[in-house]
Formats: C-alpha cells, sequence, structure tokens
C-alpha cells in the first residue's frame, strides 16, 4: 500500500526560499506525485506533477517561483522569492485504479 | 470559464442523507475522471470517491464506501454525491475535482482543477 510522507510544519522568511519534501514508502519510488497549495477559505491549488526522473508539469498560471525535484522516492517542491500568499497548506497526492493517497501536509509559515 | 462549483451541503443529523453536487463549465465534461475530496477541521485533505469519465466504473475510501454514492450525467455535465448514514465524522468541506483521461508511462494525469468547496455538518 503506498503511503505519502510529509513533515506536518515548515517555516521560511519572505523573499527566501522554502524546500518542501514528500517521501514516497519503500516499493513505490516510481510513482508520480502532484503537489497542491490549500489556503484558507479557498479551493486547493494544483501546482505541478513532479515525475519520478525529475520531469515536471504545472498548472495554468503557476509562476516560475514554483519548481519542482525528484530524488529516489523524494519528490521536492521549492517555493522561491516567498511571498505572504504563500503562507498555505501544501500537500502531496498520488493516485491509481481505485486509489487516491495523499501526505499529511505541510504547513508552510512565511515570517 | 472553466470552472467546478459545488453546492448541497448543509447541517443535517446523523443518520440522515445529503446530495452534493458539483457543476461544470469551459471543458469536455466526459473527457474527465471526476472525484470528490474533502477536509474536516483541523485534518488534512482525505479522498472520498472518484468515477471514470465513461461513469461506468466507481471507486470510493474504506470510510464511506457502502454509504456513499458517486454519479455523473455525461449528457447534463453533472457529477453528484449521494451520501446515507451519515456520521459526526463526515463534517467536512467537499470538494470536486477533475483529472484528464489520459494515462502515461508516470502514470494518470493529476487532479488539475478544484471547486471552492461546500459545508457539510453533521451534528445532533
Amino acid at each position: 500500500q503506498i503511503m505519502l510522507t510529509q513533515p506536518p510544519s515548515a517555516s521560511a522568511s519572505l523573499g527566501a526560499a522554502v524546500n518542501l519534501t514528500c517521501s514516497l514508502n519503500s516499493g513505490h519510488s516510481g510513482y508520480a506525485v502532484a503537489w497542491h497549495q490549500h489556503q484558507s477559505e479557498k479551493g486547493p491549488r494544483f501546482l505541478l506533477r513532479i515525475n519520478p526522473d525529475g520531469s515536471h508539469i504545472k498548472g495554468d498560471g503557476i509562476p516560475d517561483r514554483f519548481s519542482a525535484s525528484s530524488s529516489g522516492g523524494e519528490r521536492h517542491l521549492t517555493i522561491s522569492r516567498l511571498q505572504s500568499e504563500d503562507e498555505a497548506d501544501y500537500y502531496c497526492q498520488t493516485w491509481g485504479t481505485g486509489f487516491v493517497v495523499f501526505g499529511g501536509g505541510t504547513k508552510l509559515t512565511v515570517l | 470559464q472553466v470552472m467546478l462549483a459545488e453546492s448541497g451541503g448543509g447541517l443535517v443529523k446523523p443518520g440522515e442523507s445529503l446530495r452534493l453536487s458539483c457543476v461544470v463549465s469551459g471543458f469536455t465534461f466526459s473527457d474527465f475522471y471526476m472525484s470528490w475530496f474533502r477536509r474536516a477541521p483541523g485534518k488534512g485533505l482525505e479522498w472520498v470517491a472518484y468515477i471514470s469519465p465513461s461513469g461506468l466504473s466507481d471507486f470510493y475510501s474504506g470510510s464511506v464506501k457502502g454509504r456513499f454514492t458517486v454519479s455523473r450525467d455525461n449528457a447534463q455535465n453533472s457529477f453528484s454525491l449521494e451520501m446515507s448514514s451519515l456520521r459526526v465524522e463526515d463534517t467536512a468541506t467537499y470538494y470536486c475535482a477533475r483529472a484528464r483521461d489520459y494515462y502515461d508511462n508516470n502514470g494518470y494525469s493529476p487532479f488539475d482543477l478544484w471547486g471552492r468547496g461546500t459545508l457539510v455538518f453533521v451534528s445532533s
């Protein structure tokens, strides 16, 4: 059974960069993962899908400040030049026939 | 305009039923998987159910299987979630989302568009 693990919280200063990590459990390192942003009182927003080889596709209108990389069973989301509106919960997610799995989410605080 | 919009949420008592709807616009509905997700207060995003583009296949999370039913009408561009035997722990904001019917060697297309959600509150 596939599982995604995320640290519960992260913080970084305005204008800095932050790296958020999503870890796939053993035996599932070949899965692509989507990253979604969920701001308070809004619907979630698809950011990008990161593949095992590090290639990724972004959602419509997602700025270049958002990028991604992959290393083994880890899928990383990097946000550069942090803005106050980046403060949100970030979820990694994958799915297949009969299942959809989320990580527990990382709450990002912009200092 | 490409969008999804949920409706039908409200306050219900445990054991009661509720039907949520998701109105879609701006894209070819029958080209997409459709899914329901939820987020309970203080918790993370959780998958509820999804249905194939044709409507012939549907899948449910273990927490709702047997109580919730997802359906779609491609002629009407409509997508619904029928919830029965509601429990206090079903209290959440419910979101619909779409994923293109496309699969490559990296897996399924992502859920790339979400609605704003509708709140379901189950309380006696």
